[in-house]
């Protein structure tokens, strides 16, 4: 596709269940990244690949989450046992390689709510 | 750890007029990268400039420009002729130099709401 395409566009879970986000980054995108964005706030870095390779995992909140991009593609953003503070959007953005600044693009996210 | 700081949470400018926002960071690196982004009510953000740390011309496109004071560590975005569909959260980005783990770190900025007023 011309973007960055995420599923679903929202997700409402009961507290304690498992969800899984999907991002299918830009054809040819090297770099994918994951981030929060609480309500009001500005994206916050949860982990980024470099094809299928997990380079930076260091924002992940706690090991409830799981990221994983197996054929360094389409990504998959994986939370355990969710709690009301998961609530929030999840962005993903791809960029073309990390050098001379390259700009990320981003999807339009998910917005996840625990009840 | 970088910080970046948008200070003002909301702004609003009449159509056609100038407005400057805000952002300011701290760092001890010497080569990194700013941006700005705009995120419309849809939610998708959208590059609206860049800035390399290295050089001292300011950026531009079109009605957007920035001035960028390293020494400062300041870097606010002016928005000439503003137009109603500027009105978006603005956020500031800074995208660190190379880390230990072969990445780079972008941090955020809390975003600033500009509102055009018709």
């Amino acid at each position: 596709g011309a973007g960055v395409s995420q599923s679903p566009r929202y997700k409402v879970a009961k507290r304690g269940q498992d969800v899984a986000l999907r991002c299918d980054p830009i054809s040819g995108h090297v770099s994918l990244f994951w981030y929060q964005q609480a309500l009001g706030q500005g994206p916050e870095f949860l982990t980024y690949f470099q094809n299928e390779a997990q380079l930076d995992k260091s924002g992940l909140p706690s090991d409830r989450f799981f990221a994983e991009r197996p054929e360094g593609s389409v990504s998959t953003l994986k939370i355990q046992r969710t709690q009301q503070e998961d609530s929030a959007v999840y962005l993903c953005a791809s960029s073309s390689g990390q050098g001379a600044g390259q700009p990320q693009h981003f999807g339009d996210g998910t917005r996840l709510s625990i009840l | 750890a970088q910080t970046v700081t948008q200070s003002q949470p909301e702004m609003s400018v009449q159509e056609a007029e100038t407005v400057t926002l805000s952002c300011t960071y701290d760092t001890s690196e010497s080569d990194y990268y700013l941006f700005w982004y705009k995120q419309p009510p849809s939610r998708q953000m959208i590059l609206v400039i860049r800035q390399e740390a290295y050089k001292q011309q300011n950026a531009t496109e079109n009605r957007f420009s920035v001035n960028f004071q390293k020494a400062a560590k300041s870097f606010s975005l002016k928005i000439s002729d503003s137009q109603l569909g500027d009105a978006a959260m603005y956020f500031c980005a800074y995208r660190s130099d190379l880390t230990t783990s072969g990445t780079y770190k972008y941090i955020f900025g809390t975003g600033t709401r500009l509102k055009v007023l018709a």
